[in-house]
């Protein structure tokens, strides 16, 4: 139980235009889904929080307009990457929440691979 | 954001030898601190979490120590395994779980 999916895995687009990353609870129902990027070597930093049926909140620094998220459904959080650049290469991961569970544990997607060239 | 760090970026071990990974965390009114594994291009996996009305908690192979005076924690896992290679981050959240923090991470090699 308690599974992440991120899709696409690994995407690559060309500057300038806008890629769409799906995270989904495939066998839990999450109020709450995080995004957090990650550079190579690096840590996790958190960029929004979203909860289902309102606007996510971004962490400081992360623009807003640049990094759309939609959360339209108890399973389903959408991070739009608009007008890429090659800065934005990074991996990608959503994390959900189970609605249901007494404590704050999260369960993570596999990740997607962003490359802009 | 809230500021969890790591002491050692990298950690060598014996196959067989006990490991033992620390982070610090600045926010003390941290509530909830977590230890992720991460293999490479994988998301983090749960390994263990603990409360912070506790100070030592015991899975399978692995025990978290969290010492609140000195805003520190750690994980020791036993017995480490060439299985056990990964990058490994602590997490830490306040009260109302609304958001997560990770450490700078570990990177455990384990020598057979």
């Amino acid at each position: 139980g308690a599974v992440v999916s991120q899709h696409p895995s690994r995407v690559i687009c060309k500057s300038g235009t806008s890629v769409k990353i799906e995270c989904r609870s495939l066998d839990f129902q999450a109020t709450t889904m995080f995004w957090y990027r990650q550079f190579p070597k690096q840590s996790l930093m958190l960029m929004a929080t979203s909860n289902e049926g309102s606007k996510a909140t971004y962490e400081q620094g992360v623009e807003k307009d640049k990094f759309l998220i939609n959360h339209a459904s108890l399973t389903l959080s959408t991070l739009t990457v608009t007008s890429a650049h090659p800065e934005d290469s990074s991996f990608y991961i959503c994390s959900a929440r189970d609605h249901l569970a007494g404590v704050g544990e999260q369960y993570f997607g596999p990740g997607t691979r962003l490359t802009v060239t | 954001g809230e500021s969890v760090g790591l002491h050692l970026p990298t950690l060598s071990v014996q196959e067989g030898d006990n490991s033992i990974i620390n982070c610090a965390y600045s926010n003390s009114a941290s509530d909830y601190f977590i230890w992720y594994k991460q293999e490479s291009g994988k998301g983090p996996q749960f390994i263990i979490d603990i409360r912070s009305n506790m100070d030592k908690r015991q899975g399978q192979r692995v025990t978290v120590l969290l010492n609140k005076t000195v805003k520190h924690l750690s994980l020791q896992i036993a017995a480490t395994q060439p299985g056990d290679s990964a990058v490994y981050f602590c997490a830490e959240t306040p009260y109302n779980f609304n958001k997560f923090y990770f450490g700078s991470g570990t990177k455990l090699n384990v020598k057979p």
